[in-house]
């Protein structure tokens, strides 16, 4: 079975710039989430998505925004980056709750 | 809201040592927790899930334990090896279901 990928691996853009993140769930799952990883620090959730629609938001401003596909993919957008967004953004998805997580290997976002 | 903490923050042991590392969290209604490992720059490897009803898991050298009621979970990692350097994270999962929180990790260095 394929796991979680994600893509770009990295990416440079420049303040108030708007970027899109891509990530393929692991086969079989239905539920994506997304987290953003500061340096240094544990990651932090911004949402979680099921069935296309929005199951759980984090402490994140609206212009973090996303979107799950009929096969499960998902994206995350990210408008008038700061350069606080400066961060590994890792995508994660589930089957059902008993299971776990499955990480992908992230996307490292620098903001200039 | 949840809090989890890890301790401690960074660790160096002498290769073979056994180590336990620490996690805990502030709210006992949990629907399960998972250990990752982080390479650096890199996602996470999932390493042991504890539903809320088990005690523990085990997978080779490493031994999980969770005690809910206490909001305690202990990593123990047998004889170790260079191989096992890596950023350590422990994630709660709440009843929802639909997020984890994680602690800050816990840096593991094992010399030569």
């Amino acid at each position: 079975e394929t796991g979680v990928t994600q893509s770009p691996t990295h990416l440079i853009k420049t303040r108030g710039q708007q970027v899109t993140l891509r990530c393929s769930s692991q086969s079989g799952h239905n539920t994506v989430s997304w987290y953003q990883q500061a340096l240094g620090q544990g990651p932090q959730f911004i949402f979680q998505y099921y069935r296309e629609e929005e199951n759980g938001r984090g402490n994140f401003p609206p212009r973090f925004s996303g979107l799950q596909f009929p096969n499960y993919s998902s994206e995350l957008n990210v408008n008038a980056l700061e350069l606080d967004d400066s961060a590994l953004y890792l995508c994660a998805s589930s089957l059902v709750m008993e299971t776990g997580y499955t990480f992908g290997s992230g996307t490292r976002l620098t903001v200039v | 809201k949840q809090e989890v903490t890890q301790i401690p923050a960074a660790l160096s042991v002498p290769e073979g040592e056994n180590l336990v590392l620490n996690c805990s969290f502030t709210d006992s209604a949990i629907y399960n927790l998972q250990w990752f490992r982080q390479d650096p720059g890199k996602g996470l490897t999932s390493l042991l899930l504890i539903q809320s009803s088990q005690r523990e898991q085990t997978s080779g050298r490493l031994n999980a334990s969770l005690d809910k009621s206490s909001g305690r979970s202990t990593l123990y990692i047998a004889a170790s090896q260079p191989g096992d350097s890596a950023t350590y994270l422990c994630a709660v999962n709440n009843n929802a279901g639909n997020m984890l929180t994680f602690g800050g990790g816990t840096r593991l260095m094992v010399k030569p």
